[in-house]
């Protein structure tokens, strides 16, 4: 079974520029998770998706971050524009439904200079 | 206050030791996760427990709800375990995912 796919995997960027991600979930999840992780932070979930509806977005930085799921499959995420200390890693993750075990992809690996 | 607290924040053990984490947490919660995350950023869910214990191979995870503490054990530990060790809960209420810091384990040969 293939598991969840991100890219990309490292991206450097210069503060007030945009940057899009995008995620690739398990076949079959309704679940779909975007997380950052900080250096020596644990992951802090940013938005939950079910399907293509929004279950819980309130740790989104809604002025630059937004995210979308328009097919219920795919997901992107998107900052414009990057600060400084939206350097972390960005973790997607899915499940097959609400509450059930997440799997999460290799992370994309993003430095705002 | 963090929602979820681990320790040891490190930990270094000769191969072969049993090793253990805790976790303790101070919200309700659905189910408690315990994940790993090796050099290179992979996250893997090793488990997702929301009562008594479960067991995979090597691994072991308890959870006591009354006490609001889990604990992940490592039994004839190997280098190829060493990596971060998260835990995180599900609270029972809003779909709030909370996960502590991480417990750095290094085992060496």
């Amino acid at each position: 079974e293939a598991g969840v796919a991100q890219s990309p995997r490292y991206k450097i960027i210069e503060k007030r520029q945009s940057v899009a991600f995008w995620c690739n979930p398990i076949s079959g999840h309704a679940t779909l998770y975007w997380y950052q992780q900080i250096l020596g932070q644990g992951p802090k979930l940013l938005i939950q998706f079910q399907n293509n509806g929004v279950v819980d977005d309130s740790q989104l930085p809604k002025d630059r971050f937004s995210a979308e799921r328009l097919k219920g499959v795919d997901s992107t995420l998107k900052i414009q524009p990057a600060k400084l200390e939206d350097s972390a890693v960005y973790l997607c993750a899915s499940s097959l439904n609400l509450e059930q075990t997440q799997y999460f992809g290799p992370g994309t690996r993003l430095l705002v200079l | 206050k963090n929602e979820v607290e681990q320790s040891p924040q490190n930990l270094t053990a000769q191969e072969g030791e049993f090793i253990t984490i805790n976790c303790s947490y101070s919200v309700g919660i659905s189910a408690l996760h315990w994940l790993q995350q090796h050099p290179g950023g992979g996250i893997v869910s090793l488990f997702m427990l929301s009562s008594g214990k479960k067991k995979h191979g090597r691994l072991i995870a308890t959870i006591n709800i009354q006490e609001k503490h889990s604990s992940l054990h490592i039994t004839a530990s190997h280098p190829r375990d060493s990596a971060v060790y998260i835990c995180a809960v599900s609270s029972n209420t809003g779909n709030q995912f909370y996960f502590g810091t991480g417990t750095s384990l290094t085992v060496i040969p």
